[in-house]
């Protein structure tokens, strides 16, 4: 069965320190994966997409088919990276979605 | 605004009531989804609209009714409701469904049932 397993509720890092997000999904075929963000008071929205292959913000994700992961990266962290990330699945033409990780960036 | 717009942002509601959320998109999108997002589990899909015409049902029980009747407005009406049901709704749009591009969302309405 189709899957994205974000196994950290939490994280919390300190300012300028670097961060990792983990996703690791479960599916048959060649995967499209996504990462959402939220911040706070803020709408769900695009972070970035593993077809695009590019850097927002400073995050990149690569798809690593061997380990089934999509792992979020960045190498300095900011406040501003303080928010809900959400890794996503395309599958069958709907998204299939991570619980969730919160992402505490410390002063 | 712009974007996509969910009304009202918080509905608390008895067992008895029947009520309906609303979603309006002024993107020009042809795609509009409601998702529901309960405490510390991923988003569920609920149901999807494409061009008008539902394309997915997940499973949704009965007491959840959605109705699409244009391209940028998604309604979804609730009567029966169970006190799990209470959540965050969320409504999107995209472009195209197949396509799966970007999905822009609401704020969600917050349901409380008691």
């Amino acid at each position: 069965a189709q899957r994205v397993t974000q196994p950290e509720k939490l994280l919390s890092v300190f300012k300028g320190a670097p961060v990792e997000l983990k996703c690791n999904y479960s599916y048959s075929g060649s995967p499209e994966l996504f990462w959402y963000v939220q911040y706070s008071r803020q709408r769900l929205q695009l972070l970035l997409r593993h077809i695009s292959r590019e850097s927002i913000k400073g995050f990149t994700a690569d798809l690593n088919k061997g380990e089934t992961s999509f792992h979020l990266k960045k190498p300095f962290a900011q406040e501003e990276d303080s928010a809900m990330y959400y890794c996503a699945l395309k599958s069958n033409y709907q998204l299939i979605w991570g619980a969730g990780t919160k992402l505490i960036i410390k002063p | 605004e712009t974007g996509v717009t969910q009304t009202p942002r918080h509905l608390v509601m008895g067992m008895t009531n029947k009520k309906s959320l609303k979603c309006e998109q002024h993107l020009g999108h042809n795609a509009m989804y409601w998702y529901k997002q309960s405490a510390k589990k991923p988003l569920e899909l609920m149901f999807v609209y494409s061009l008008e015409e539902r394309v997915e049902n997940n499973s949704v029980p009965s007491r959840f009714s959605p109705e699409c009747p244009n391209s940028s407005h998604l309604f979804l009406h609730l009567h029966t409701l169970q006190p799990e049901d209470s959540a965050l709704y969320l409504c999107a749009s995209s472009q195209d469904w197949l396509e799966n591009t970007e999905a822009f969302f609401g704020q969600g309405t917050r349901l409380t049932v008691v």
